[in-house]
């Protein structure tokens, strides 16, 4: 059962455009949730979360927002940039102190310079 | 600053062999997770544990997995008997839990070949 679905397995955009990565979960007992971000033969590196409590959070090209009532949430990188071209995990936790999160299936993100 | 170390990186070998994958945590960080990597469904959660003690192993596939925490520097993935379809890259990752909702930081993990 699938808790944290990424419905587009690839995304391709143009340097300098906007990319929209897009995440939605079932369980309503997340609370918090991330985004991570990987290149082939690495591990996924953490990229930027979000609380619950937080409806947006930005850092540098990066936005995420989270539209609770629909179980939503979105990864905004704004301009894009070749480097970016990755694969993106939408990552979704419960709290309760142990961390365990569920993983979508990623979205492979593709900026053409 | 070491981060999470992983071996080996690449493991070929044939069906009905046992396979161990091994993991090194993050100095300090207290909980540990092993997740499996297939094109079907993503990132999987096999097991985790919390200060060397396993708390989730629903993930687990079946009983050829198990899991293993021996001290608080070391934790092992072990498969047997190996099937071609236990073939994946299989990543393990480390964080901590002094606070909430600490990211969790991975190997690079280990991928898996089973002829």
């Amino acid at each position: 059962d699938q808790q944290v679905k990424q419905n587009s397995p690839s995304l391709s955009v143009q340097e300098g455009r906007i990319s929209i990565l897009n995440c939605d979960y079932t369980n309503s007992m997340f609370d918090y949730f991330l985004w991570y971000k990987k290149y082939p033969a690495e591990g996924p590196t953490f990229l930027i979360s979000i609380s619950s409590i937080k409806d947006k959070n930005e850092d540098g090209r990066f936005t995420v927002f989270l539209n609770k009532s629909a179980k939503h949430l979105s990864l905004h990188i704004v301009p894009s940039q070749p480097g970016d071209s990755a694969v993106y995990f939408c990552a979704a936790s419960a709290g309760g102190g142990n961390n365990d999160m569920r993983f979508g299936a990623g979205t492979r993100l593709t900026v053409k310079p | 600053d070491a981060g999470v170390i992983q071996s080996p990186r690449h493991e070929v070998t044939e069906m009905g062999q046992e396979v161990t994958l091994r993991c090194k945590p993050i100095s300090g960080h207290n909980s540990l997770f092993w997740y499996r990597q297939t094109m079907m469904r993503g990132l999987e959660l096999l097991i985790y544990f919390n200060n060397n003690v396993p708390i989730d192993d629903s993930g687990m596939p079946e009983d050829r997995f198990s899991a293993k925490m021996p001290n608080a520097s070391f934790s092992t993935l072990k498969i047997q008997p190996s099937e071609p379809r236990d073939s994946a890259v299989y990543f393990c990752a480390s964080s901590s839990t002094g606070g909430p909702y600490q990211p969790q930081h991975f190997g690079d993990g280990t991928r898996l070949s089973i002829l």
